[in-house]
């Protein structure tokens, strides 16, 4: 399977400030990725499909220009949350669609944001 | 749209039982489903991918079982550890690449010594 490197594991910022998670995989090459968020208790809720080279595509309810996605190469997604608030105090995790006869997701590690 | 439930939401057992993990899906068209264990904190840990031609697979003492027909999976796990303790969750993809997962809520599983 597919090994993911996600950073940072956890991060604490102040209201209004921007945070940046990285998603990498490591050994192949990523033409999509996904990003979820999870809140304490609840299963994991899809919230952007990355497409290398092009706009990601956000679920319904999820703010585009607050949670800023880019997929420059076919190792690295990067979510952006812009103008960080209280609400978005949560545990992000992004997940690669691996190839050949095992085609199953593989995800990070997650990052837990606390923003105070 | 594509619905997945998981029972029960929560389960303790004494160390050493057997037991099983249900999940249901309200669409049968699905491309595979991936059962993952969850440790409190952490992401994902894959344990068994099920193709929807398949009936089984089996890693170690995990055994899943699916039954595309009627919407469901279950998770066997065999004389259960302490270590075994975290939240397991069920995932079903439809259609081919790309194709998002959608997860069940997850039943959390406490093994006690």
């Amino acid at each position: 399977g597919a090994v993911v490197s996600q950073h940072p594991s956890w991060v604490i910022c102040k209201s209004g400030t921007s945070v940046k998670i990285e998603c990498r995989s490591l050994d192949f090459q990523a033409t999509t990725m996904f990003w979820y968020r999870q809140f304490p208790k609840q299963s994991l809720m899809l919230m952007a499909t990355s497409n290398e080279g092009s706009k990601a595509t956000y679920e319904q309810g999820v703010e585009k220009d607050k949670f800023l996605i880019n997929h420059a190469s076919l190792t690295l997604s990067t979510l952006t949350v812009t103008s960080a608030h209280p609400e978005d105090s949560s545990f992000y995790i992004c997940s690669v669609l691996g190839t050949g006869s095992n085609y199953g997701y593989t995800f990070g590690s997650g990052t837990r944001l606390t923003v105070v | 749209k594509q619905e997945v439930t998981q029972i029960p939401a929560a389960l303790s057992v004494p160390e050493g039982e057997n037991l099983v993990l249900n999940c249901s899906f309200t669409d049968s068209a699905i491309y595979n489903l991936q059962w993952f264990r969850q440790d409190p904190g952490k992401g994902l840990t894959s344990l068994l991918l099920i193709q929807s031609s398949q009936r089984e697979q089996t890693s170690g003492r995990l055994n899943a079982s699916l039954d595309k027909s009627s919407g469901r999976s279950t998770l066997y796990i065999a004389a259960s550890q302490p270590g075994d303790s975290a939240t397991y969750l069920c995932a079903v993809r439809l259609g081919t690449s790309g194709s998002r997962l959608t997860f069940g809520e997850g039943t959390q599983l406490t093994v006690n010594p």
